[in-house]
């Protein structure tokens, strides 16, 4: 069974400018989270999808978005990118029972460099 | 809200040295714990998982035990391996509904390093 697949791996962009990731879910997961990871404030959350509907949003400002297509597949934003954007950018899917002690199962990340 | 909190790092040991790494917790309820590793350049692994008071979960010769009592699920190994060597994060996952969907809360993280 495939893993959670994330799309580019790495990518170069200069401030000011758009980026657009993208996660592939594990076959049968209807749930997709993203998390930020810099060496400053380690892994932080970003926002949860379920059935194209965002249920949970981190701290993060309004540059950020994302949504999830019918078929689980989920996308990030990140508008008028800054410095502080670098990061890897991880995405997480799980089959979501709340409460069960669901386990969420990571891609490799997309690494983002702001220059 | 839920937080985290592992040991300083960074660790390092002998290959075949017994490996603790202290991680201690702050949540609302019965929150689900778990330990992640991150070998260089990739993403994060599960390395294990407990769902409820005084279980266990072990993988790969790594345990840990949640411990309600004392708020803990200290990660432990008889005997490390130089392949062992990455950054090993504690994490939770609240049960508190609304805000608690698909997201953990992770500590610091710990890197360990293994010499042969």
């Amino acid at each position: 069974k495939a893993g959670v697949t994330q799309t580019p791996r790495y990518l170069i962009k200069t401030r000011g400018q758009q980026v657009t990731l993208s996660c592939s879910p594990i076959s049968g997961h209807r749930s997709v989270s993203w998390y930020q990871q810099t060496p400053g404030q380690g892994l932080q959350f970003l926002f949860e999808y379920f059935s194209e509907t965002q249920r949970n949003k981190g701290n993060f400002p309004g540059r950020f978005s994302g949504r999830q297509f019918s078929n689980s597949r989920s996308e990030m934003n990140v508008s008028t990118l800054e410095l502080g954007d670098s990061a890897l950018y991880l995405c997480a899917s799980s089959y979501d029972v709340v409460g069960s002690g669901n386990t969420i199962y990571f891609g490799e990340g997309s690494w983002l460099t702001v220059v | 809200g839920n937080s985290v909190t592992q040991m300083e790092g960074p660790v390092t040991l002998s290959e075949e040295a017994f490996l603790t790494i202290n991680c201690t917790y702050t949540a609302t309820g019965y929150p689900s714990l778990f330990w992640y590793v991150q070998y260089p350049g990739e993403g994060l692994q599960l390395l294990l998982k407990a769902t409820k008071a005084d279980d266990k979960g072990s993988n790969k010769g790594f345990e840990a035990t949640y411990r309600k009592e004392t708020t803990s699920f200290h990660l432990e190994k008889g005997s490390v391996q130089v392949s062992d060597s990455a950054v090993y994060f504690c994490a939770l996952e609240g049960r508190a509904g609304g805000t608690s969907y698909g997201k953990l809360t992770f500590g610091q993280g710990t890197i360990l390093t293994v010499h042969p």
